[in-house]
């Protein structure tokens, strides 16, 4: 099992510039996640979707927004980026209950000029 | 507002020397308490879970507590290979979501 996998790995941006960042996890994890993590900063939680038809906003929605595009895959997309947005995404999945544990991908670096 | 903290903001132990992390909380409504290992340039990985006062957890040289208030993570005789930034993320019941905390910057010296 690869678990949580995420496309791509880092990515340079122009400020308006937009991009969709891919998710995919092969757990059968019915909750999905994209965090943004900044120097000093705790992750924050960006969107998140419940299960497979059902997107939220979390802590920092402005400017992103999602698509739960099957069970699978969650993508994160940024349609006219700014340098504010300048981070690392993390994408976290995990399953049945309100205690299951998330598990995160790798993680994508992006820098927008 | 919930919030999480972690102390100290960095550490730096010699190998062998044995020392603590701690995570406090809002203290209201804990659903549960974890922790993560975050290695430079990669996703944090699932070290433990916590769910009530006193439990106690343990991997290697990693023993995790809880009290109502905190959690600490103890660290035994520490190898260079513990050397990584350590989360700790709190789940309460008015939200399913985890508010993580900043992290603490733990490097160990041969």
């Amino acid at each position: 099992n690869a678990g949580v996998t995420q496309t791509p790995k880092f990515q340079v941006l122009k400020t308006g510039q937009s991009m969709t960042l891919q998710c995919a996890q092969d757990m059968n994890h019915n909750s999905m996640y994209w965090y943004r993590q900044d120097p000093g900063m705790g992750l924050r939680l960006i969107y998140y979707s419940a299960s497979e038809g059902t997107t939220d906003k979390g802590e920092v929605p402005n400017g992103y927004n999602v698509s739960r595009l099957n069970k699978r895959e969650f993508s994160l997309r940024l349609e006219s980026a700014a340098p504010s947005q300048t981070s690392v995404y993390f994408c976290a999945s995990s399953g049945l209950g309100p205690q299951e544990t998330q598990y995160f991908g790798p993680g994508t670096r992006l820098l927008v000029l | 507002e919930d919030q999480v903290t972690q102390s100290p903001e960095a550490l730096r132990l010699q190998e062998g020397e044995s020392s603590s992390l701690n995570c406090s909380y809002t203290v209201s409504g804990l659903r549960g308490l974890f922790w993560y290992r975050q290695d430079p340039g990669k996703g944090p990985e699932f070290l433990f879970t916590l769910y009530s006062a006193g439990e106690e957890k343990e991997k290697e040289r990693l023993k995790a507590t809880l009290t109502k208030k905190e959690s600490f993570l103890h660290i035994t005789a520490p190898k260079p290979e513990d050397s990584a930034t350590y989360l700790c993320a709190v789940q309460y019941y008015h939200g399913n979501k985890l508010v993580f905390g900043a992290g603490t910057i733990l490097r160990v010296k041969s």
